[in-house]
């Protein structure tokens, strides 16, 4: 089986740009996580999403966003990017939420 | 808001010794879920344990869970240098809606 898939695995932008990062889950799996890991905050949950609906959504500003196609794919789009947008974004996936996560392996975003 | 914080934060050991990590939350949870991260990679799953158990087992990693203290420990024994990573707890609460909440971690440093 596949793991989960980001793209792409590494991002430099400029402040005040944008930035889409997807994440292609494990075959079968309907939900879909995302993180923000940066060293002073841990990781934070950003969004979830099953069978494309939103389920959760963390305490980020309304520059994050994100959704999820018909075959589970999902993407996560930040706009406007801040410099304390530098972070790494991890996707996870399960079969159902709650359940045990299965990691990409991330997409590191340096904003210049 | 952090709903796991593990203790201790880092923690040094030497190879072959045991390794305990304790977890603590805040509310009521579905299920408690260990993971290790290496080195800026995506986490790796290790043991879910379920509100109505109490140990778990998975090879040289025992879980433990005390609803009544609202924590976990994650013993790792005979430890190897290949051990060394961050661990992480994560809850999946009711009132989160099942959404996995993380602590920020331990690091865990196995000396050869």
């Amino acid at each position: 089986k596949a793991g989960v898939t980001q793209t792409p695995r590494y991002l430099i932008k400029t402040r005040g740009q944008q930035v889409t990062l997807s994440c292609s889950p494990i075959s079968g799996h309907r939900s879909v996580s995302w993180y923000q890991q940066t060293p002073g905050q841990g990781l934070q949950f950003l969004f979830e999403y099953f069978s494309e609906t939103q389920r959760n959504k963390g305490n980020f500003p309304g520059r994050f966003s994100g959704r999820q196609f018909s075959n589970s794919r999902s993407e996560m789009n930040v706009s406007t990017l801040e410099l304390g947008d530098s972070a790494l974004y991890l996707c996870a996936s399960s079969a159902y939420p709650g359940q045990d996560l299965l990691f990409g392996q991330g997409t590191r975003l340096t904003v210049v | 808001s952090q709903q796991g914080e593990e203790d201790p934060q880092a923690l040094s050991i030497q190879e072959g010794e045991n390794a305990t990590m304790n977890c603590s939350y805040k509310t009521s949870i579905n299920n408690l879920q260990w993971y290790r991260q290496n080195s800026g990679r995506g986490l790796v799953h290790l043991i879910l344990i379920r509100s109505n158990e109490r140990e778990k087992h998975s090879g040289r990693l025992r879980v433990t869970l005390d609803t009544s203290k609202k924590s976990s420990s994650l013993l790792i024994t005979a430890s190897r240098a290949a051990d060394t990573a961050s661990y992480f707890c994560a809850t999946a609460t009711i009132s989160g809606n099942n959404r996995l909440a993380f602590g920020k971690g331990n690091q865990v440093v196995v000396i050869p």
